[in-house]
């Protein structure tokens, strides 16, 4: 079965520090991966995706994952962590064979940013 | 969010009444999904629509639950006789026009209070 997981429920981080947060999946075949952020009280916002080619995406506000087939992984990462980062970071995944393009999501993690 | 109109943005009511909520796509995407996401959880799938084709109403939690949506423009979610248990954020999604990766963009939510 298709699945993602999200191990950590929330991450902190002191601002200026780099940041990870990560994601695990099983998909059959070649995956599509994508990461959302959402912001307190708002919809999800669409931050990076992973279809084919360079294992490392770089994104919107500064954040980058890197495809890991072997781990099957694709952590978010962000060099230097700003207050605004602060939010809930989805990670979601698509079988390639999927004609319905249905997502599978993680759970989400809680990112707190701390001056 | 972008291209994603989501209305009420926040609705009160009391058990056992129903609600409508309604999404409002900008022209020219097929695809659109409801999503439900109760307090500090992650995103549960209910129903996906594309194009002219009979939706999948997998994620429909009960017969309470039905949505509608005609040929691309608005779909309405509605919820009959509604329980605590449907307070949460529900939210709408597109799926962008490249379509064999699979992103979507989100609407603001409709945020349901069931008292």
């Amino acid at each position: 079965a298709q699945s993602v997981a999200q191990p950590e429920d929330q991450v902190n981080v002191a601002e200026g520090n780099p940041l990870t947060v990560k994601c695990t999946y099983s998909v059959s075949g070649n995956p599509y991966l994508f990461w959302y952020v959402q912001y307190p009280n708002r919809g999800l916002q669409f931050l990076l995706k992973y279809i084919t080619g360079d294992n490392l995406v770089k994104g919107s506000y500064g954040f980058e994952a890197e495809f890991n087939k072997s781990q099957t992984s694709f952590h978010l990462k962000k060099p230097s962590a700003l207050v605004s980062d602060s939010a809930l970071y989805f990670c979601a995944v698509r079988g390639f064979m999927d004609s319905n393009y249905q997502l599978i999501w993680g759970a989400g993690t809680k990112l707190i940013i701390k001056p | 969010g972008a291209g994603v109109s989501q209305s009420p943005s926040n609705k009160v009511t009391e058990k056992g009444k129903d609600v409508e909520l309604r999404c409002d796509p900008i022209s020219g995407h097929t695809a659109l999904y409801w999503y439900r996401q109760r307090l500090g959880q992650g995103l549960e799938f209910l129903i996906y629509f594309q194009g002219n084709s009979a939706p999948d109403k997998s994620g429909l939690p009960s017969d309470r639950f039905s949505a509608e949506r005609t040929g691309e423009s608005v779909s309405t979610l509605t919820i009959q006789r509604t329980q605590q248990e449907d307070s949460a954020v529900y939210l709408c999604a597109i799926r962008g026009l490249a379509a064999n990766t699979g992103e979507l963009f989100f609407g603001e939510g409709s945020r349901l209070t069931v008292l």
